[in-house]
C-alpha cells in the first residue's frame, strides 16, 4: 500500500531564510509526486509536480521540490521565505498504475516569523 | 478554487440526521472525489466518480454514499450523520490526460454534527 510521510508536524523559519519541508513516501513503481498549500479556511491550491524527468522541478511562488529515487523523497524547497508563505503544506503520491487516485501526508505547518 | 463550488459551506447538524454536500463543477471534468480533512490526518478519500453513475469507494467510505446523475454535479450523502463525521468535506476534479493529471480542489464544507 502507498503512503506518504511528513516528519515534521511544524516548521518554523526566519523570513529570508531558505525552508524546507520534507516528504517521503512508500509507493510500488515510480510515482507522480505533488505538492499543495492551504491557507486558512481555503481549499487546496497546487503548487507543483514531478511526472518524469529533471529532479528538480519549480513550481508556484518560488517554490520548488527535489524528486530523489534512492531516498524516496520529495522535499519542498524555497531559497527566501516570506510571512505570506505560512499556511499548511500537503505533499501527495499518486502511483504510476494506480489509477486517478491520491494519497495525501499528513501536512506540515509552516510559520514564517517577521 | 478551480471553477469548484461546494455547497453549503458550513452546517451544523444533528446526530441521525441525514446531510447531503453538494459539488458542482463547470467544466465537464470526467473524475470527480471526495475527501474529509481531519488534523493529523491530512486529506482522505471519502468516495470518487469516474463518470455519470459511476463511483467507487475509498479510503473513509463507511457511513457516506454519492451519486452523479450530471457531469457537473458530485453529491455526498451522510444516511444518518454522526459525531465522528464532524469534520471538513472537500471536493475535486482532476484536470489534465496521459498520467499527468492533477487534482484540484474547492473551497470545502465545514461541517459539524451536534
Amino acid at each position: 500500500a502507498q503512503s506518504v510521510a511528513q516528519p515534521e508536524d511544524q516548521v518554523n523559519v526566519a523570513e529570508g531564510n531558505p525552508l524546507t519541508v520534507k516528504c517521503t513516501y512508500s509507493v510500488s513503481g515510480n510515482p507522480y509526486l505533488f505538492w499543495y498549500v492551504q491557507y486558512p479556511n481555503r481549499g487546496l491550491q497546487f503548487l507543483l509536480k514531478y511526472i518524469t524527468g529533471d529532479n528538480l522541478v519549480k513550481g508556484s511562488y518560488g517554490f520548488e521540490a527535489e524528486f530523489n529515487k534512492s531516498q524516496t523523497s520529495f522535499h519542498l524547497k524555497k531559497p527566501s521565505a516570506l510571512v505570506s508563505d505560512s499556511a499548511l503544506y500537503f505533499c501527495a503520491v499518486r502511483p504510476l498504475l494506480g489509477g486517478q487516485n491520491f494519497v495525501f501526508g499528513p501536512g506540515t505547518r509552516l510559520s514564517v516569523l517577521p | 478554487d478551480a471553477g469548484i463550488t461546494q455547497s453549503p459551506r458550513h452546517k451544523v447538524t444533528e446526530t441521525g440526521t441525514p446531510v447531503t454536500l453538494r459539488c458542482h463543477q463547470t467544466e465537464n471534468h470526467r473524475y470527480m472525489y471526495w475527501y474529509r480533512q481531519d488534523p493529523g490526518h491530512g486529506l482522505r478519500l471519502i468516495h470518487y466518480s469516474y463518470g455519470v453513475k459511476d463511483t467507487d469507494k475509498g479510503e473513509v467510505s463507511d457511513g457516506y454514499s454519492v451519486s452523479r446523475s450530471k457531469t457537473e454535479d458530485f453529491l455526498l450523502t451522510l444516511e444518518s450523520a454522526t459525531s465522528s463525521q464532524t469534520s471538513v468535506y472537500f471536493c475535486a476534479i482532476s484536470v489534465g490526460l496521459g498520467g499527468a493529471e492533477t487534482q484540484y480542489f474547492g473551497p470545502g464544507t465545514r461541517l459539524l454534527v451536534l
